[in-house]
């Protein structure tokens, strides 16, 4: 298995402008989320989804977009960039129990708006 | 406030050293916390849970103190590998029953030769 493959692992925007960030899994994960990591502060939650067709807002949603066609992929859509969202993203999964929480992250996204 | 707060270090230890973190919530109806280790430019990985007073595997111990609402992480007879950033994470549900996570923005570990 792969586990949680996430692209590009860097990305230079210009602001304005708009990328989507790749996400896919090959755990049959239900549950699928994107977090941004900033100096400082925790990871912050954007979007998650507890399966295909189903998505939901996390903390910090504003100026993103996700889907979730499939089980397996969860791209994350920047509308129109901002010197606010360079951050770190990383995208997780787990499987959708009650009893389970541990996270599995792919390797993280650098970006940086200019 | 925080509701997940971490004393962000770095704590320098040399090997064999024993080293204990704090982490400090403030969300008293939090149910479980979770320790995930960060290596540098890296993805945090799991690396414990802790459901009831604490666990421990190996070289490492967690501890729950509900009352007075921390986390600890003793890291007995450190390694050069065990250099890394450690979060701290709290679950916690919201009013519409969704399972949250909060994460601490992390403590920093440099174990020296």
């Amino acid at each position: 298995n792969a586990g949680v493959t996430q692209t590009p692992k860097f990305q230079v925007l210009k602001t304005g402008q708009s990328m989507t960030l790749q996400c896919a899994q090959d755990m049959n994960h239900e549950y699928m989320s994107w977090y941004r990591q900033d100096p400082g502060m925790g990871l912050r939650l954007i979007h998650y989804s507890v399966g295909a067709g189903i998505t939901d807002q996390g903390e910090v949603p504003n100026g993103y977009n996700v889907s979730r066609s499939t089980t397996e992929d969860f791209p994350l859509r920047l509308l129109s960039a901002a010197p606010s969202q360079t951050s770190v993203y990383f995208c997780a999964s787990r499987l959708d129990r009650a009893t389970n929480e541990k996270l599995f992250f792919g390797s993280g996204t650098q970006l940086s708006v200019l | 406030r925080k509701e997940v707060e971490q004393d962000p270090g770095p704590f320098n230890v040399p090997e064999g050293a024993t080293v204990a973190f704090n982490c400090t919530y403030s969300n008293s109806a939090s149910q479980s916390f979770f320790w995930y280790r960060q290596d540098c430019r890296k993805e945090p990985k799991l690396l414990m849970s802790v459901y009831s007073s604490g666990n421990e595997d190996g070289r490492f111990t967690a501890q729950l103190n509900r009352a007075s609402q921390y986390i600890s992480l003793l890291i007995r007879d450190s390694k050069l590998s065990d250099s890394a950033t450690y979060l701290c994470v709290a679950l916690s549900f919201t009013s519409t029953g969704r399972r949250a996570l909060t994460f601490g923005s992390g403590t920093r570990l440099q174990v020296q030769p």
